[in-house]
Formats: C-alpha cells, structure tokens, sequence
C-alpha cells in the first residue's frame, strides 16, 4: 500500500511538448511537496502546497505549474519542456509538527529528447 | 550557494565498522536536521533527525551528533552492514513548527559496506 505514489515512473518526451506528472499521497499528510534532482544529484525544492494553498514556489520558470485539487493530490504540469528539463522528479509529503520528517514517492525520470 | 554540504561523494566501510557521514551547514537559522537513506530507482526514506537544542539522537544502530558552534552534524552507524549501503543525504529546516518550512539538502555521500 504506497503512501506517496507517483505516476508515470518514467516520462520520455520531445522538446516543446507540454507533460504532467501525478502525485497521491494516502497518509493524511497537510502539505506536499515538489523537489528535482538534477544530474549532480542536489535534491532542490520546487513547490510547497498546504492544504491545497502555494506556500513555497521557489525560482521555477513559469512553465512549471503545481495543482493541488485536494490536499491528497499535488501535480505537476510542465509546458514547452525543455533539454534541461531532464531530471528526477520526487514528490513528497509531511505531517505539521512532525519528527518524521517528509515521505517521498519513487520518483519520475523525465528525460526531454 | 550551497547552504548544506556533504564533501565526501563517497565512503567505504567494512561490514561490522562504524560508518561515519559528515555534513557541514551554513545558515544560522537552521534548527532541524535529518538525515535520508536512498537505494537506487526509490525516493529517499527518512532516517533519523535532531533538533538544534540536542546534540545527540540515538536510534538503534543509528546517531545522529550535531555541533551547533561548528555547524557541523554527522551521522554514525554501528555496527555497519551491507543493506545499509546506499546514498545518505542530509538535510536542514530553519522552521519545525511550520510544515512550510523547506528542507535543504545536502548532495549525498554513497556509502558501501563490503562484506
């Protein structure tokens, strides 16, 4: 029973075309989170949901929209992508006041051809 | 600007040693610390986490020290064994009480442990 699940696992696509990458999380968590990885391997925060309210956009370009239709759900739709669009792609989630630290799902590999 | 830094990419130890992970922080506000275990194809699991008024968390095979005047924290596992071998990252928070608080990361230190 997966607790953060993202889907697709892996995502090939050209330049230009415009992608979404789901995420569910099934703890009860309040916020979620996106976070890239990139070819160096630094995990960077990207968006930060609460409740379904942004809390955190950190300097993503605009072709990169979050949506939240609910608290359990964080997607990601990114438009025109880009060659150095290819990353990981982790979602995660966390409990306010929690010890536990974030959740994460397996990741989506996006690779832009 | 690289506010959590993990200088060794990579350790090797031998099954039964303690394996030792460091990490070093810049920014002051900081007061949570955790610490992440990935295997390859996964997302990172959470592992052990201190808070900025301890300077010792223990769990299991697990510690955590923090050295708050250093900026420095590291993570100690003993006995080591081969399942513990993945890619460690550490990770900082300026807030614990505001879930809005992102957590920075570290690049991660890929440990082996040899039978």
């Amino acid at each position: 029973d997966t607790a953060v699940s993202q889907t697709p696992k892996y995502l090939v696509t050209q330049m230009g075309n415009d992608k979404s990458i789901k995420c569910e999380q099934n703890l009860g968590h309040d916020t979620m989170y996106w976070y890239k990885q990139d070819s160096k391997k630094f995990l960077k925060i990207m968006f930060s949901y609460n409740n379904k309210e942004l809390i955190i956009n950190e300097t993503v370009p605009n072709r990169f929209s979050p949506k939240s239709p609910d608290k359990a759900h964080l997607n990601l739709h990114i438009n025109s992508l880009e060659l150095g669009d290819s990353a990981v792609y982790f979602c995660a989630s966390s409990q306010e006041a929690s010890w536990a630290g974030y959740t994460f799902g397996s990741g989506t590999r996006l690779t832009v051809v | 600007d690289q506010q959590v830094k993990q200088n060794s990419p990579s350790l090797s130890v031998q099954e039964g040693r303690i394996s030792i992970l460091n990490c070093d922080y810049t920014n002051s506000m900081f007061d949570y610390f955790l610490w992440y275990k990935k295997y390859p194809a996964e997302g990172p699991t959470f592992l052990i986490s201190i808070s900025s008024i301890k300077d010792k968390n223990e769990d299991g095979r697990f510690t955590v020290f923090l050295n708050k005047s250093a900026k420095h924290l590291s993570l100690h596992i003993v006995p080591s064994q081969p399942g513990d071998s993945a890619v460690y990252f550490c990770a900082a928070s300026a807030t614990f009480f505001t879930n809005a608080g992102k957590s920075t990361f570290g690049d991660g230190t890929t440990l082996t442990v040899k039978p």
